[in-house]
């Protein structure tokens, strides 16, 4: 099975820190990616990346950057939180090899409060 | 179906009755599409996964139904238990020649009840 991990299940911060949502996948998939999930919102998509190092940006990436340094590693990183990325962050991870569309597998997801 | 707004569809149903989901999706150029499950505080869990030239696919318990002509999805699930409510979106993903790198567009969900 596939595992997608977060190391936060909860995380408080303040106003103006700078956050690190991390996410480690084990099935050495190539795309990883991260999205945020507000009521009434849905899955909105922040940042994928298709391969160490790389990244592209989704439908929502303003206040946000990742880093792709290893390929089972995908961080988000909040530059300067504010009040209204207070949210629920989820990573997916999904492969490349074999067949051309193959679903993404996600983790548990990160609830952040930012004060 | 889906919704706008902060009020999701809901559906409830008794234990071992047969459910149905349905989610209307957005784009004809679609040709992938997942059928997704959240239970309480926990992301989104696979389901099941059908490719545009299908028009049915089965699991276990679960089947998935394609309509391409009224860009149409629904989700049965046979027998419905307890350990089944949730909160059910479908995603859909334009391959775009291979391009789109498996980005989705979800659907706003649907929340199952299941009464013993």
């Amino acid at each position: 099975d596939v595992k997608v991990t977060q190391s936060s299940r909860y995380l408080v911060k303040r106003t103006g820190e700078k956050v690190f949502l991390e996410c480690v996948q084990d099935m050495d998939h190539e795309n990883m990616f991260w999205y945020r999930q507000d009521p009434g919102l849905g899955l909105r998509l922040i940042y994928f990346s298709y391969d160490v190092k790389m990244k592209e940006k989704g439908d929502i990436p303003e206040g946000y950057s990742v880093s792709r340094e290893k390929k089972e590693r995908f961080s988000l990183i909040l530059e300067s939180a504010s009040t209204n990325q207070t949210s629920m962050y989820l990573c997916a991870s999904k492969s490349d090899r074999g067949l051309s569309n193959q679903p993404q597998h996600f983790g548990d997801g990160t609830r952040l409060s930012i004060l | 179906g889906e919704s706008v707004g902060l009020h999701l569809p809901t559906l409830s149903v008794q234990e071992g009755d047969n459910s149905i989901i349905n989610c209307a999706y957005s784009n004809s150029a679609s040709d992938y599409f997942i059928w997704y499950k959240q239970e309480s505080g926990k992301g989104p869990q696979f389901i099941i996964d059908i490719r545009s030239n299908m028009d049915k696919r089965q699991g276990q318990r679960v089947t998935v139904l394609l309509n391409k002509t009224v860009k149409h999805l629904s989700l049965q699930i046979a027998a419905t238990q307890p350990g089944d409510s949730a909160v059910y979106f479908c995603a859909e993903n334009m391959d775009a020649g291979g391009t789109s790198y498996g980005k989705l567009t979800f659907g706003q969900g649907t929340i199952l009840t299941v009464h013993p």
